[in-house]
């Protein structure tokens, strides 16, 4: 299985400041034959499901606000909001399809 | 637009069997490249992928829980069908079905809370 591990577990940002999520990979997930990362991030708000906020490591999906961004690459990966509104209060998860699925555990973004 | 949700018992007794439904509607199990797929959350923990079916009745399990696991599909009445056997406590979770677009889980269900208890 391939483990993702996200930093910090928790972490709290002041309103219109930048927040940061990295997420690492146990193995790289860059598919050399058409160089994409099999990377997802997820937004789950309270009471809610998972929604699809970014795939191939660093495509918007449709809809999501562009102050949400991905980078990174091979084991690597990095979400950024750039300046944080209330509504983004969530937990966030990446997750690699590379080679089946797996989650990372989960990183919970508040309010300074 | 498409919508799915999940139903079955929100309470099992430990070693039983657990079925679950996903009534889905806006798109087709039969269209190539389609998938449906179940994840679930243990309370205040993160999510774990179960199993998925593809539109050619192609079916896919997490590798640790696969012995226990079934996925099953009826086209016709746009249904997939999970069970999963000898039920636990630590198996107490929400259990969610999604559409998969491309290997990816764009569309959920809003998920049911499963207990297991005696």
């Amino acid at each position: 299985d391939i483990v993702m591990t996200q930093s910090p577990d928790s972490l709290a940002v002041s309103l219109g400041e930048r927040a940061t999520i990295n997420c690492k990979s146990s193995q790289s997930v860059l598919y050399s034959s058409n160089d994409k990362n099999y990377l997802a991030w997820y937004q789950q708000k309270p009471g809610q499901p998972p929604k699809l906020l970014i795939y191939w490591a660093s495509t918007r999906e449709s809809g999501v606000p562009d102050r949400f961004s991905g980078s990174g690459s091979g084991t690597d990966f990095t979400l950024t909001i750039s300046s944080l509104q209330a509504e983004d209060v969530a937990v966030y998860y990446c997750q690699q399809y590379y080679n089946s699925y797996t989650f990372g555990q989960g990183t919970k973004l508040e309010i300074k | 637009q498409i919508t799915l949700k999940e139903s079955g018992p929100t309470l099992v007794k430990p070693t039983q069997t657990l079925t679950l439904t996903c009534t889905f509607s806006g798109f087709s199990l039969s269209t190539s490249g389609v998938g449906v797929g179940w994840i679930r959350q243990p309370p205040g923990k993160a999510l774990e992928w179960l199993a998925l079916i593809y539109w050619n009745d192609d079916k896919r399990y997490s590798p640790s829980l696969e012995s226990r696991l079934t996925i099953t599909k009826d086209t016709s009445k746009n249904q997939v069908v999970l069970t999963m056997t000898n039920m636990d406590p630590v198996d107490t979770a929400t259990y969610y079905c999604a559409h998969r677009r491309v290997q990816l889980f764009d569309y959920w269900g809003q998920g049911t809370l499963v207990t297991v208890s005696s």
